[in-house]
């Protein structure tokens, strides 16, 4: 079965700019995997806030910017700041079988 | 604004049942715009798409869970709900309702802890 696949962590420093990506462990990710994106802090709901590869839902600052970097979906945080600092995670449609994945997650930290 | 509310037990005995409630307000959930469905996370783990339900009436669930799962609409009081059949302490989980359409979930409820105990 096709893993959705994420860095398990990643640092930035703040006011630096970050790539997370997500891949499959078979493949590559197109549009055609509707990839979406999450800010999640641990114990509370997700923020979506990446939708359909590249459009920012409402309220979503333009410092995070989607995109399909060659076989990867990504996400890029530029002017990254403390709040930044929380769990990510991706969404991926594989097919009619396994339907949706989230990828593992990639914990954020910003210093 | 579309917003939900997760509601139900809050533990559950193992090999028993596992019911939750999604109460939606703000929007009706009879459009055939969204779907509608259920994430899952363990603690300290991440997130696991449980499945959706259309209002049309098909449903489509993760496959390492269809088995277990039954995901059903209540269009008369604008809820859906979630049932996992034999359960275990590998189901204790933060437990979110969403809605969701082929671009992302989005809005989700706040989520409703679940323990699986005897």
């Amino acid at each position: 079965q096709t893993a959705v696949t994420q860095e398990p962590s990643f640092s930035v420093s703040p006011g630096g700019t970050v790539t997370l990506t997500c891949g499959l462990s078979s493949g590559s990710v197109s549009t055609s995997n509707h990839p979406s994106w999450y800010q999640q802090i641990p114990g509370q709901a997700p923020r979506t806030l990446i939708q359909s590869t590249n459009t920012r839902s409402s309220g979503v600052p333009d410092r995070f910017f989607g995109s399909i970097l060659g076989n990867k979906a990504a996400l890029t945080i530029t002017g990254a700041q403390a709040d930044d600092e929380s769990d990510y995670y991706c969404l991926l449609y594989l097919d009619s079988v396994s339907n949706w994945v989230f990828g593992g997650g990639t914990k954020l930290t910003v210093l | 604004q579309v917003q939900l509310q997760e509601s139900g037990p809050g533990l559950v005995r193992p090999s028993e049942t596992l019911s939750l409630t999604c109460t939606v307000s703000g929007g009706s959930i009879s459009r055939n715009t969204y779907h509608w469905g259920w994430i899952r996370q363990p603690p300290g783990k991440g997130l696991e798409w449980i499945g959706i339900i259309y209002p049309s009436g098909g449903a489509y669930f993760n496959p390492s869970l269809k088995s277990r799962v039954t995901i059903s609409l209540d269009t008369s009081r604008n809820q859906l709900s979630l049932k996992l059949t034999s359960v275990t302490a590998a189901d204790t989980a933060l437990y979110f309702c969403a809605r969701q359409s082929s671009s992302a979930i989005d809005p989700w409820g706040q989520g409703i802890l679940v323990t699986v105990s005897s």
